[in-house]
């Protein structure tokens, strides 16, 4: 299985400021057949299901906000909320589909 | 509107058994693969089964395989996951998940709400 490694575990952020997560995978998740990270991001808010935020790495799932931005390639990723808003405020998953799905541990993302 | 509600998580005790539904609505369902994804309390994501939109492809993770089984009825608009021989470790809130898919690789883009499974004596 493909190992999902995200850092940190937690950070704290003020509002309006950005926060980074960073997500590696134990192999490249880049398809050779069509050139796509196979690479998503979740949203997890207290008491509540994850909710799709990116999926090929940076393709924005419609209605996120554009704050939330993915990037990256073959193993090395990154989730970056460009001004936090007190709504960020959850645990947020990275999850490969390259072969059986694996996600990250999560990170925590709160309030400085 | 995209939903999906899962029902017949509870208490059971090692070794037992349990059926969870996933009832959808909003979408075609028969168009639609779909997942089973389970997070132990406090814990984080651990994908569980996958069934195609015509139940024609399964996989199991390795950590329930020869004790869970998944199934479909498309008439129904209903997902099932059949548990048996639970252990302590099976203890999580499960998931169904709508998947969208390229070719063999899906992402979900709709959760439920989930249903918790607890076992213990």
């Amino acid at each position: 299985d493909i190992v999902m490694t995200q850092s940190p575990d937690s950070l704290a952020v003020s509002l309006g400021e950005r926060a980074t997560i960073n997500c590696k995978s134990s192999q490249s998740v880049l398809s050779s057949s069509n050139n796509k990270n196979y690479l998503a991001w979740y949203q997890q808010r207290p008491g509540q299901p994850p909710k799709l935020l990116i999926y090929w790495a940076s393709t924005r799932e419609s209605g996120v906000p554009d704050r939330f931005i993915g990037s990256g390639s073959g193993a090395d990723f990154t989730l970056t909320i460009s001004s936090l808003q007190a709504e960020d405020v959850a645990v947020y998953y990275c999850q490969q589909h390259y072969g059986s799905p694996t996600f990250g541990q999560g990170t925590k993302v709160g309030i400085k | 509107e995209v939903q999906l509600v899962e029902s017949g998580g509870g208490l059971v005790q090692p070794g037992g058994s349990l059926r969870l539904s996933c009832a959808a609505s909003g979408f075609t369902f028969s168009s639609f693969s779909i997942n089973w994804v389970r997070q132990a309390p406090g814990k984080g994501l651990e994908w569980v089964s996958y069934i195609s939109s015509s139940s024609d492809i399964i996989f199991y993770a390795d950590s329930v395989k020869g004790r869970f089984t998944i199934s479909r009825d498309n008439a129904k608009n209903s997902l099932y996951l059949q548990m048996n021989s639970l252990r302590a470790e099976d203890t999580a809130v499960y998931y169904c998940a709508r998947n969208l898919c390229s070719g063999s690789s899906c992402y979900s883009d709709y959760w439920g709400q989930g249903t918790l499974v607890t076992v213990s004596s």
